[in-house]
């Protein structure tokens, strides 16, 4: 089993849904958690980060569920704009401190 | 604020050749990160230093890949000698804080080509 795993994709969506991501981690003790948004041919960007209790930002919902090891982002209301790979990312700390990208899911809207 | 340098931004090489690659990370940010990004692998850390100290080269695929960060505002990535399973875009990344649990900012890349 890979370390992160993510929806495959594409997601092909009209402007205005709602759409969700899921990904899943197969270490328990991960310690922090991301979602990088990476347009192409640029490099990832910080969307935000995924606290215990989820959080929001604007459109953005992140969530984090540490008993079935996995987090989930939902965009609502969804723009031309967020046209983009979503990428979630997993921290590990121990004797070397990891950081670990999971391959991302393609996200399409379309007018 | 100037973000994270990379240079070149394109390289094109022949197998073989020696290919170095610079970065120059955000003022002030304590960790810097090597990222190789791939279709068919996806973003894979490299190698990652805390001030300066190499912490995890667990990354580095080869003895060809060697990384070096001398200051606190420069590291090289170096490919000697270079094959043509090496292109890839090769991404810099700084962090505030040492670790890994900071926020990333990401350098615009090098596309590196390999023939």
């Amino acid at each position: 089993r890979k370390e992160v795993e993510q929806d495959p994709g594409p997601f092909n969506v009209p402007e205005g849904a709602t759409v969700a991501f899921n990904c899943t981690y197969s270490n328990s003790a991960s310690q922090s958690f991301f979602w990088y948004r990476q347009d192409c041919r640029k490099e990832p960007k910080l969307l935000m980060s995924v606290y215990s209790s989820g959080n929001e930002d604007g459109r953005f919902t992140a969530q984090l569920n540490r008993a079935s090891q996995y987090i989930s982002l939902l965009i609502r209301d969804s723009k031309l704009s967020d046209s983009a790979t979503y990428l979630c990312v997993v921290n590990e700390l121990g004797s070397y401190d990891k950081v670990i990208f999971g391959p991302g899911t393609s996200l399409s809207v379309i007018p | 604020d100037a973000g994270v340098i990379q240079s070149p931004r394109h390289e094109v090489t022949e197998m073989g050749q020696e290919v170095t690659l610079r970065c120059k990370p955000i003022s002030g940010h304590n960790s810097l990160f090597w990222y190789r990004q791939t279709m068919m692998r996806g973003l894979e850390l490299l190698i990652y230093f805390n001030n300066n100290v190499p912490i995890d080269d667990s990354g580095m695929p080869e003895d060809r890949f060697s990384a070096k960060m001398p200051n606190a505002s420069f590291s090289t990535l170096k490919i000697q000698p270079s094959e043509p399973r090496d292109s890839a875009v090769y991404f810099c990344a700084s962090s505030q804080t040492s670790g890994v649990t900071d926020t990333q900012y990401f350098g615009p890349g090098t596309r590196l080509t390999v023939l």
